[in-house]
């Protein structure tokens, strides 16, 4: 079956500093990616998606590049700030034997960033 | 933007006691699904609904759970005797249309705030 693999957390980073979260997958056909991120107390919220091979999704300084040849959908950011103190899920959208879509989640990496 | 809404947002209950998480998709989507969050843990899928019934569920999703789309507008969910362990963050979502044949389609699913359940 499918499965998302997430780098564990706590991720703990200064302000301004660069962030990796990597995310790897397992799939059969050509599934979407995407990153959600989950802010303290809230919902879960669209950061970005990529639904092909080589496709980089982007939103609000975060990248990921969608890698078939390594199956990955690494999460990189520049600069970090505080405010992007929050959970990310790595996560990939895939059709099922009976034809109908599904999303499958990482386990979910926090991220705290300091002053 | 439109987005998805869920009531309440926290909801506390007795254990054996019946609960009906609301959701309200975005109007033009055709697809429906719950998730949970147990605390701490990964999102898991609970089950989709399409066209008025269930297209796929979980293991998760015994006979305990049912969903509904009573009125064209809510979707809900229910536990019918609720344990300690269905205490969870319930995640509805909604999509606009299927997938094209061959290839998952581009379409995303949109998260609702959550329904905080905790079960005493």
């Amino acid at each position: 079956g499918n499965s998302v693999t997430q780098m564990e957390g706590p991720v703990t980073l200064s302000e301004e500093a660069f962030l990796t979260i990597n995310c790897t997958y397992t799939a059969t056909g050509y599934p979407s990616l995407f990153w959600y991120v989950q802010y303290p107390g809230e919902g879960l919220q669209l950061l970005l998606k990529a639904t092909k091979a080589d496709d980089k999704g982007s939103n609000k300084g975060f990248e990921a590049t969608y890698r078939k040849e390594t199956t990955s959908f690494h999460l990189e950011k520049g600069s970090v700030q505080v405010s992007d103190s929050a959970v990310y899920f790595c996560a990939l959208l895939s059709m099922n034997s009976g034809g109908y879509q599904k999303v499958t989640f990482g386990t979910g990496t926090k991220l705290q960033v300091i002053p | 933007e439109p987005e998805v809404t869920q009531t309440p947002s926290h909801q506390v209950t007795q254990m054996g006691q019946e609960v009906i998480l609301r959701c309200v998709p975005i109007s033009n989507h055709l697809y429906f699904y719950w998730y949970r969050q147990i605390l701490g843990q990964k999102v898991e899928f609970l089950v989709s609904f399409y066209n008025n019934e269930i297209s796929e569920k979980s293991e998760i999703f015994d006979d305990q759970f049912s969903v509904e789309r009573p009125d064209g507008s809510n979707f809900t969910l229910k536990i019918r005797s609720t344990k300690l362990e269905d205490s969870a963050m319930y995640f509805c979502a909604s999509r606009l249309i299927w997938g094209t044949s061959g290839r998952v389609g581009t379409d995303t699913q949109y998260f609702g705030p959550g329904t905080r359940l905790t079960v005493l």
